[in-house]
């Protein structure tokens, strides 16, 4: 019953610095997406795959790269991390089609950059 | 582009009473989804309620019921009866068809305390 599971839940980096943020969903959803959350300003959309082989840029995707290395799996990379970066990072899977679907969210990861 | 506005960062409601959380959307599509969804201090987001733009009735989940105004592209959310475990961040979503999938674009989100 784990339904989407991301690590870490906490990492600190400095400026510079990469890290890979992995996301697993066990639920066969097509879709996923990876979410920042800043104060203030909401969810706000990085990547997505609408399946596996497929990925496009968000609302906020420079900076960051990401994977579908599978169905289950979604990755996101920092290649240099910056401060701006710091953030609550959320990877969501998602059922059905036509926008019907409910997203189903991991616990968040808290990436700080120094 | 499409966006979600939600005018109230904050809410304040005595328990057992009635709150109303505002969200407002701009869009030119005329079948899309709206939700939302709450974040406890846990940070996790839980599905609050769904509503079908196609649909005229307004959704209802137990204490939480939606106005749902497509004219005037608002989707409020009601709180019957307020209860301590309601103390959350609410979110309100729309989404919408691409043609290499479906996304969620979320508002900047309300914080609702209940009073004992």
């Amino acid at each position: 019953n784990a339904g989407v599971t991301q690590t870490p839940k906490f990492q600190v980096l400095k400026t510079g610095q990469s890290m890979t943020l992995q996301c697993a969903q066990d639920m066969n959803h097509n879709s996923m997406y990876w979410y920042r959350q800043d104060p203030g300003m909401g969810l706000r959309l990085i990547y997505y795959s609408a399946s596996e082989g497929t990925t496009d840029k968000g609302e906020v995707p420079n900076g960051y790269n990401v994977s579908r290395l599978n169905k289950r799996e979604f990755s996101l990379r920092l290649e240099s991390a910056a401060p701006s970066q710091t953030s609550v990072y959320f990877c969501a899977s998602r059922s059905g089609q036509l926008g019907t679907g409910e997203l189903f969210f991991g616990e968040g990861s808290r990436l700080t950059v120094l | 582009a499409q966006t979600v506005t939600q005018s109230q960062p904050e809410m304040s409601v005595q328990e057992a009473e009635t709150v109303t959380l505002s969200c407002t959307y701009d869009t030119s599509e005329s079948d899309y989804y709206l939700f939302w969804y709450k974040q406890p201090p846990s940070r996790q987001m839980i599905l609050v309620i769904r509503q079908e733009a196609y649909k005229q009735q307004n959704a209802t989940e137990n204490r939480f019921s939606v106005n749902f105004q497509k004219a005037a592209k608002s989707f409020s959310l009601k709180i019957s009866d307020s209860q301590l475990g309601d103390a959350a961040m609410y979110f309100c979503a729309y989404s919408y068809y691409m043609e290499y999938g479906n996304k969620l674009v979320f508002g900047a989100g309300t914080i609702l305390r209940v009073k004992s």
